[in-house]
């Protein structure tokens, strides 16, 4: 069973410039979540879809992310513009139930 | 607000040792806890899923408990070896399923 996929792995740029990152989650997956982790921290939740309606997005910074999740498979999370506190590692995760199941992460640095 | 506090931040121990580390909460009212394990520049890999009505679960080397009534869990690794050093996060969930992490424990096991 191929697991949750994530693009891009790596990505660096400037303040104030915007950037997107990609899930594909595993098949079958209701529930999506995106998660940030700043370094040395455990992951927080940004937001939380099931199917492609949203479920949680309470600590989501929506001055500048955003997010969808298109015919509820896909999702990308968007920031725009970034700021330097925003560099973090990105992860994606799926559930069908209460187990959650992660990718590798997108880890963004913002000079 | 869930509180997740895990202790120690940091464990050096030698190879063949036997060690557990610590993870309680603020908010006893939970559906499950479960044990994640971070390799340096990785996703998360779930090690143990224990549901509120489970005391304990185990899986190989591994062992995790619950008291739920203290705000408690610890995991126990047996016979430590090189390769299990990453950083052990703990995760509860109270409603919606979103995971609320602790800050991890960073294991690093010397042969």
């Amino acid at each position: 069973e191929a697991g949750v996929a994530q693009s891009p792995r790596y990505k660096i740029i400037e303040k104030r410039q915007s950037v997107a990152f990609w899930c594909n989650p595993i098949s079958g997956h209701a529930t999506l979540y995106w998660y940030q982790q700043i370094l040395g921290q455990g992951p927080k939740l940004l937001i939380q879809f099931q199917n492609n309606g949203v479920v949680d997005d309470s600590q989501l910074p929506k001055d500048r992310f955003s997010a969808e999740r298109l015919k509820g498979v896909d999702s990308t999370l968007k920031i725009q513009p970034a700021k330097l506190e925003d560099s973090a590692v990105y992860l994606c995760a799926s559930s069908e139930g209460y187990e959650q199941y992660f990718g590798p992460g997108t880890r963004l640095t913002v000079t | 607000k869930q509180e997740v506090t895990q202790i120690p931040a940091a464990l050096s121990v030698p190879e063949g040792e036997n060690l557990v580390l610590n993870c309680s909460f603020t908010d006893s009212a939970i559906y499950n806890l479960q044990w994640f394990r971070q390799d340096p520049g990785k996703g998360l890999t779930s090690l143990l899923l224990i549901q509120s009505s489970q005391r304990e679960q185990t899986s190989g080397r591994l062992n995790a408990s619950l008291d739920k009534s203290s705000g408690r869990s610890t995991l126990y690794i047996a016979a430590s070896q090189p390769g299990d050093s990453a950083t052990y996060l703990c995760a509860v969930i109270n409603s919606g399923y979103a995971l609320n992490f602790g800050k991890g424990t960073s294991l690093l096991v010397t042969p």
